[in-house]
């Protein structure tokens, strides 16, 4: 399978406290993409990584990417009930596609 | 504003119907895109396009038509050939491979079949 594989599939935390999840994949990849969907909308690019970069930050957000193990990590820090809403890894795969594989997400509740 | 505008939001079709869900972006976009998406599931691509006149098949294509005559427009009409048409269908546009690839997102249409 070409798409990536979130986990944990849902996770519930405080308010304050730091959520991390993590994308596996199997095949070879140009770059990874974090997305947002809040409940029946739209998804909403957060990053994206490149290949050959091992970690990007944009605001309260660090991703990671670690190629040998096939693996990402987003983590968003001091989380806000905000926050809550479905977050999903794409790929895009090499050989020159102009597409993007989605995975099924990973639903974060973040609770005042 | 720029952006992708997905018509209607809500639609319902009697089994045995074709609907056609509208999709227009003023970003100046080459690619377009339409995905799938199931309650609590991911996205599923059902085609995407290129460039104007040009159109792939995506993983789910079977019982889905689409058209390309305009850069602004991809129009994606649910044929009566689809079994399970119910779903929340969303359309995307991207710059291509000069932006990594970054797609943005319509609002979504819901399809329910009565």
């Amino acid at each position: 399978s070409q798409q990536g594989e979130e986990d944990p599939q849902a996770l519930s935390i405080q308010e304050g406290e730091n959520a991390t999840m993590n994308c596996s994949y199997k095949t070879s990849i140009n770059n990874l993409q974090w997305y947002r969907q809040n409940s029946g909308r739209g998804l909403v690019h957060l990053i994206l990584i490149r290949s050959n970069e091992r970690e990007k930050h944009s605001g309260r957000l660090r991703v990671t990417l670690d190629t040998s193990k096939k693996s990402s990590s987003l983590l968003i820090t001091a989380s806000r009930a905000a926050d809550t809403a479905s977050y999903f890894c794409a790929l895009r795969t090499q050989g020159g596609s102009e597409k993007l594989v989605f995975g099924k997400g990973t639903k974060l509740t973040v609770n005042p | 504003d720029g952006g992708i505008t997905q018509s209607p939001k809500y639609l319902f079709r009697k089994e045995g119907q074709n609907v056609t869900l509208s999709c227009e972006q003023n970003l100046n976009h080459d690619a377009m895109y339409w995905y799938r998406q199931d309650p609590g599931q991911g996205l599923r691509l059902i085609y995407y396009s290129q460039i104007v006149n040009d159109f792939q098949k995506g993983d789910i294509a079977e019982g889905y038509s689409v058209s390309r005559e305009k850069k602004e427009s991809f129009p994606l009409t649910v044929t009566s050939a689809q079994k399970n048409p119910t779903a929340f269908y969303l359309c995307a546009s991207g710059a291509g491979t000069l932006s990594g690839n970054t797609i943005y997102f319509g609002e979504g249409s819901w399809l329910t079949v009565v």
